[in-house]
């Protein structure tokens, strides 16, 4: 079991550039979320799924979407990258009330 | 939506016990946890509880809730130095969704 896995690692991308995170998990859960973390504020909800095909915002999600088209994986995406967007992201899943999360991408914007 | 919120800082002496401690305001929270963030890594789940217990023990970990307050304590025993990290509270809603606090960073004097 590989868990919760998420790529990539490390990204730097230019203002105004796009790009999707990608997230994996073999353990059949439901659940899915998107967090960011960013120094003192802990982590922020961007969106989540409770269910293939389904996805609902959090805390924090404008300057993102996502789908959810396959049960295993959660996709994020920046339509065009802001430097307040400089953070790192996780991933978790959880089911429904263990959660379980991956590694993290520290993505900077510049 | 939840507060969740905890001291930003804790220091103790290997050997000693640590207590960690959080407060929430959402009493329909349905569980509460603790997780393990070491540099660089994701969150690990160190131990959760349900809502309508007041203490769970796991090893070194002890875990009390005391809804009527809404407060939650993380007592580490025989703290060692691999125990330095940052500790996360968070708690889970109705709706199935995490709030975090903004974690408390442990550090363990030899």
């Amino acid at each position: 079991n590989a868990g919760v896995t998420q790529t990539p690692k490390f990204r730097v991308l230019k203002t105004g550039q796009s790009m999707t995170l990608l997230c994996a998990q073999d353990m059949n859960h439901e659940y899915m979320y998107w967090y960011r973390q960013d120094p003192g504020m802990g982590l922020r909800l961007i969106h989540y799924s409770v269910g293939e095909g389904t996805t609902a915002k959090g805390e924090v999600p404008d300057g993102y979407n996502v789908s959810r088209l396959k049960k295993q994986n959660f996709l994020l995406g920046l339509e065009s990258a802001a430097p307040s967007q400089t953070s790192v992201y996780f991933c978790a899943s959880s089911y429904p009330e263990e959660q379980y999360f991956g590694p993290g991408t520290r993505l900077t914007v510049t | 939506g939840e507060d969740v919120e905890q001291s930003l800082f804790l220091s103790v002496r290997e050997g000693d016990s640590s207590v960690i401690n959080c407060t929430y305001t959402d009493s329909s929270s349905t569980y509460l946890y603790w997780y393990k963030q070491e540099p660089g890594a994701g969150l690990q789940l160190l131990t959760y509880i349900f809502s309508n217990m007041d203490m769970k023990q796991d090893q070194r970990l002890t875990v009390l809730l005391n809804k009527k307050d809404k407060h939650l304590s993380l007592r580490i025993a025989d703290t060692q130095t691999g125990d330095s990290a940052i500790y996360f509270c968070a708690t889970l809603n109705t709706g199935n969704q995490f709030y975090f606090g903004t974690g408390t960073s442990l550090t363990v004097i030899p």
